[in-house]
């Protein structure tokens, strides 16, 4: 069975400093992975997919790494502002569970 | 109107009510999912329509029931919920049901469910 832990649960930075959030799975076969973005009260955003073939995806001021073999991927938020402050999921596709498998995610607090 | 939209937006029930969620998608996509989000647990998939066929039912029990009557539209009837239902239920659409895992999911903002 699949499952997704990410860590830590809370972070509290400054404004512009850099930061890596960490996102790991148990079952590498994985057919992609998804980084969203969770606002209070709201839905997800998705920020982020990489496909099992692939090392990494760029989007502005983040980036995403996959390492499948080892079952890790990180999101790392260059120059942070307060308006990142949301709460960071990870999710994986992987075929033996034909679904999204989501991790708990990690709530971000950037102080102004 | 854009994207993925929920209906209400925040529901209080009785434990002996029956109520409706809705959810209706713009974007011309072919899959539709109802996903549920307690406090400090992961998301958890519900139900996946491909098509208005459910393919996916993961052991929901029958209080849920799911109705897809076209690709646009996905409700979640709800009835003789317990307390524990309470969570924030999400709806979410796809180009098409995973097969290839490439498909990027597009969510509602929620439908906040409360049981008394």
């Amino acid at each position: 069975k699949q499952e997704v832990t990410q860590i830590p649960a809370a972070l509290s930075v400054p404004e512009g400093e850099n930061l890596v959030l960490n996102c790991s799975f148990t079952d590498s076969a994985i057919y992609n992975l998804q980084w969203f973005r969770q606002d209070p009260g709201k839905g997800l955003t998705s920020l982020l997919l990489i496909q099992s073939s692939q090392r990494e995806q760029t989007s502005g001021r983040l980036n995403a790494s996959l390492d499948k073999s080892s079952g890790r991927s990180t999101l790392y938020i260059a120059a942070s502002q307060p308006g990142d402050s949301a709460t960071y999921l990870c999710a994986v596709f992987s075929g033996s569970a034909r679904q999204l498998t989501f991790g708990s995610g990690t709530q971000l607090t950037v102080l102004p | 109107e854009t994207g993925v939209t929920q209906t209400p937006r925040h529901l209080v029930m009785g434990m002996t009510n029956k109520k409706s969620l809705k959810c209706e998608q713009h974007l011309g996509h072919n899959a539709m999912y109802w996903y549920k989000q307690s406090a400090k647990k992961p998301l958890e998939l519900m139900f996946v329509y491909s098509l208005e066929e459910r393919v996916e039912n993961n052991s929901v029990p029958s209080r849920f029931s799911p109705e897809c009557p076209n690709s646009s539209h996905l409700f979640l009837h709800l009835h003789t919920l317990q307390p524990e239902d309470s969570a924030l239920y999400l709806c979410a659409s796809s180009p098409s049901f995973f097969r290839s895992g490439a498909n990027v999911l597009t969510f509602g903002a929620g439908s906040r469910l409360t049981v008394l």
